[in-house]
């Protein structure tokens, strides 16, 4: 059973398009977190969601919307996508907001935008 | 200066060597940190938590120094499965927030 999946896997799009990525965790978690992993391999924080609340919010561009419908599911939405969103993104869960937590990861999706 | 350095490598080791990467950090008042793996195209994932007093698990061990602000990961024996970016992450006081670095990567060579 896949504890954190994402979809899709794989997203090529134009420029200016509208899509979103969609995240489930079936691991009982309260947080849940965006990455970005550009093509340098730096992985950063973009959102964290705790118990459906937004607890973080990363200076990225407003283009994103994070949403989380109840405490499995996160997804991001991405208005007028540029070439620069180009990138992975993971989804990740943790039981708590402890800094003890383990995070689990989701495989990823692997956006090109072209 | 950047928040959590590393020295991406390539590290090219034969079977059976040992290993050790360290990692700096620039903020004094990080309390948690953690060495996570990341194998090619896959996502991220704990290897190991570090604590102060240092920390064994099987072939691998991870010191923290909260004097000189680095963590180190020493990998005995290595294994080919070993291949992999080696993250090391922290979080800071009152955060929750992981901050990771660009990972080291290892190349263990039969």
């Amino acid at each position: 059973d896949t504890a954190v999946s994402q979809t899709p896997k794989y997203l090529v799009t134009q420029m200016g398009n509208d899509k979103s990525i969609k995240c489930e965790q079936n691991l009982g978690h309260d947080t849940m977190y965006w990455y970005k992993q550009d093509s340098k391999k730096f992985l950063k924080i973009m959102f964290s969601y705790n118990n459906k609340e937004l607890i973080i919010n990363e200076t990225v561009p407003n283009r994103f919307s994070p949403k989380s419908p109840d405490k499995a599911h996160l997804n991001l939405h991405i208005n007028s996508l540029e070439l620069g969103d180009s990138a992975v993104y993971f989804c990740a869960s943790s039981q708590s907001l402890s800094m003890d937590g383990e995070q689990f990861f989701g495989p990823g999706t692997r956006l090109t935008v072209l | 200066r950047k928040e959590v350095e590393q020295d991406p490598g390539p590290f090219n080791v034969p079977e059976g060597a040992t290993v050790a990467f360290n990692c700096t950090y620039s903020n004094s008042a990080s309390q948690s940190f953690f060495w996570y793996r990341q194998d090619c195209r896959k996502e991220p994932k704990l290897l190991m938590s570090v604590y102060s007093s240092g920390n064994e698990d099987g072939r691998f061990t991870a010191q923290l120094n909260r004097a000189s602000q680095y963590i180190s990961l020493l990998i005995r024996d290595s294994k080919l499965s070993d291949s992999a970016t080696y993250l090391c992450v922290h979080s800071g006081a009152g955060s929750y927030q992981l901050t990771f670095g660009k990972g080291t990567k290892l190349s263990v060579i039969p």
